[in-house]
């Protein structure tokens, strides 16, 4: 069973600080995803990673995928107030677009 | 990228009573996928529902409880069926990606309130 597992589950920040939050999965996967939810709403895409050493970056956040060690990671640079939400990774179950999803990462950012 | 639409966005229901999501997208796919998210918890899949075809269930979710319907192959819709205030969730509606394409998209969710 493909299980996926994200570290911390809440943070709290300073702007201006770094931090990088982990994905950790069981199995073999051919796609991982990045999501933010804010509150009552629905998934945001951010980035979509493929393949071994992938690395994609947007704005102030950067993520990166081993495929080896089983492990991506969202890393968020000099944060801002505007990246408050919830972050979820999810992986591909088996390449059939079935998505497992991470616990979620509740990401504050204080003034 | 695919647009997904579902309705209703949002509904307060009665307990025992039940509701149908509609889930519409602007390009033919072959496969839509129905996800929950309890409040306060990760998403998790409920069922795929493939045109021509029943739903394939995950563990955990039967027919009886969250009937779908797959008319065609830009449309679905998922009953949530005899509600009780433990059905209370977002519900969204996630579609396959084209070849080429590497996204997961998801519509803008129904939340539902049991009361």
């Amino acid at each position: 069973e493909l299980k996926v597992e994200q570290n911390p589950l809440f943070l709290s920040m300073q702007e201006g600080k770094n931090y990088t939050i982990y994905c950790n999965y069981s199995t073999t996967s051919d796609r991982l995803y990045w999501y933010r939810q804010d509150p009552g709403k629905s998934l945001e895409s951010l980035f979509v990673l493929l393949s071994n050493g992938a690395v994609k970056q947007e704005g102030r956040l950067m993520a990166s995928l081993d495929t080896k060690a089983r492990l991506s990671t969202l890393h968020i640079t000099a944060a801002v107030h505007d990246l408050s939400a919830t972050y979820f990774c999810a992986v591909d179950r088996w390449g059939a677009q079935k998505l497992v999803f991470g616990q979620g990462t509740r990401l504050t950012i204080n003034p | 990228s695919a647009v997904i639409s579902q309705k209703p966005s949002r509904d307060i229901c009665q307990r025992g009573t039940s509701l149908t999501i509609q889930c519409q997208v602007d390009s033919q796919v072959t496969m839509m996928f129905w996800y929950r998210q309890q409040p306060g918890q990760s998403l998790t899949l409920i069922a795929t529902a493939n045109q021509g075809s029943e739903a394939t269930y995950e563990s955990g979710f039967v027919i009886d409880k969250f009937p779908i319907s797959r008319p065609n192959l830009t449309f679905s819709t998922l009953t949530v069926s005899n509600m009780s205030p433990e059905d209370s969730s977002i519900y969204l509606c996630s579609v396959e990606v084209p070849p080429g394409v590497a996204e997961a998209f998801f519509g803008q969710g129904t939340r539902l309130t049991v009361v």
